[in-house]
């Protein structure tokens, strides 16, 4: 595809459930970001990868969330017992290189809502 | 850590009128600063960033290390203007990589 492909779109899940986010980066693109936007606030930090390796997870507000991505291409992000406050859209960015001039690609998105 | 301050949730302008988003940044050094735009119903998108010094769809931004700023700037709005702004920094480095945005600006451009 021409952008990054996030799935779901849409989440709908109870309080205590497993949930996975899947995204798919720009083919070619070596670097992969997420990053998670509550209501009225700007996207946040929560994990970096270059290739497989994650190479900054320090945004990862507990050990409940977790991120794999292992042949360096799809991505996914993994939350175990959820909580109403992970309630958020979960984005996911790609760039062709890791640093300070490499533009990043988002995609659309995965909004999760915890009930 | 790094904060970026968009002091503005929501700010609306006349069509042909100056429009200015402020943005204020915390980080003491010299951070790459970027500003990020949401159109309706799209992704997010990389607007313009100051290391560039370049004008994409009319908007300027300039890095004002004495005020800790970069406010996004256009001196007359259209219409297609309307959409969320986020202003964002990374410091500076090979080793950064993550971008701190602030909450964003809703820009309502009034035909």
């Amino acid at each position: 595809g021409a952008g990054v492909s996030q799935t779901p779109s849409n989440k709908v899940t109870e309080k205590g459930k497993y949930v996975e986010l899947r995204c798919d980066p720009i083919s070619g693109h070596t670097a992969l970001y997420w990053y998670r936007q509550s209501l009225g606030q700007g996207p946040e930090f929560l994990i970096y990868f270059q290739g497989t390796g994650a190479a900054d997870d320090s945004g990862l507000p507990n050990d409940r969330f977790f991120a794999v991505r292992p042949e360096g291409s799809v991505s996914t992000l993994k939350i175990q017992r959820t909580e109403r406050g992970d309630s958020a859209v979960y984005l996911c960015a790609s760039s062709l290189i890791a640093g300070a001039t490499g533009e990043l690609f988002f995609g659309e998105g995965s909004r999760l809502t915890v009930l | 850590a790094q904060r970026v301050t968009q002091p503005e949730k929501l700010l609306s302008v006349f069509k042909g009128a100056p429009v200015e988003l402020k943005c204020n940044y915390s980080y003491s050094g010299s951070p790459e600063l970027f500003w990020y735009v949401q159109y309706s119903r799209q992704r997010l998108q990389l607007l313009l960033r100051h290391i560039s010094r370049e004008s994409i769809k009319g908007f300027t931004a300039d890095l004002n290390k004495g005020e800790t700023s970069f406010h996004l700037k256009k001196p007359f709005a259209q219409e297609e203007d309307s959409a969320m702004y986020y202003c964002a920094s990374r410091k500076p480095g090979a080793g950064s990589y993550q971008l701190t945005f602030g909450k964003g600006t809703k820009l309502s451009v009034i035909p």
